[in-house]
């Protein structure tokens, strides 16, 4: 089955601290990958994209993620967290074959002060 | 100069009521979608329109139409509200492979 799995359903970290948000996916042929970020009663905003190239793509506010394809995974990562960074994460693939997209379930990120 | 716009942004209604939910995007895009997020915050598709035609329809009762009248704009109607339907609704779009934009959502209400 195609498939976006988020393991966590949340993330605490402290402000200042490194941090990653896991998302491992599993489609048929290429994936186009996708992070999003919700902050409350907001629409959904994009992040960052891998589609082809480098494995590290780099995005808004300072994330990265990294494309490993023998691990299917695609985690979220940010070198300094920022109390700001609290919100809604979701990872999301779409097939090549038919542009479907289909999104992780989310998972929530905490930065403590 | 809003780039997804939905109207309204919140909608109360009893159950039985039809109501429409606007969506119109200023970006160009050619592919426009209709969410659904429950209150666990899981989003699904429901509906992708491409340059006006339908090409993915999930597994949505067919009180849900949707009707794109051209490539800016994605409506979405729904007959013979039930409280299940009480959600929030996001309109997005997009180029053919590229990240999406997403409306700021609309809140419904059904009681």
């Amino acid at each position: 089955a195609q498939s976006v799995a988020q393991p966590e359903d949340q993330v605490k970290v402290a402000e200042g601290n490194p941090l990653t948000v896991k998302c491992t996916y599993s489609v048929s042929g290429n994936p186009y990958l996708f992070w999003y970020v919700q902050y409350p009663n907001r629409g959904l905003q994009f992040l960052l994209k891998y589609i082809t190239g480098d494995n590290l793509v780099k995005g808004s506010y300072g994330f990265e993620a990294e494309f490993n394809k023998s691990q299917t995974s695609f985690h979220l990562k940010k070198p300094s967290a920022l109390v700001s960074d609290s919100a809604l994460y979701f990872c999301a693939v779409r097939r090549e074959a038919d542009d479907k997209i289909i999104f992780g379930k989310g998972t929530r990120l905490h930065i403590l002060p | 100069d809003t780039a997804v716009s939905q109207t309204p942004k919140y909608l109360v209604t009893q159950m039985g009521n039809d109501k429409s939910i606007k969506c119109e995007q200023n970006l160009g895009h050619d592919t426009m979608y209709w969410y659904k997020q429950d209150s666990k915050k899981f989003l699904k598709i429901m509906f992708s329109y491409n340059n006006k035609e339908l090409i993915i329809n999930e597994t949505v009762p067919n009180r849900f139409s949707p009707k794109s009248p051209d490539k800016a704009h994605l409506n979405l109607h729904i007959n013979s509200l039930e409280l299940g339907d009480s959600a929030v609704y996001f309109c997005a779009s997009s180029p053919l492979i590229g990240e999406q934009y997403f409306g700021p959502g609309t809140r419904l209400t059904v009681t």
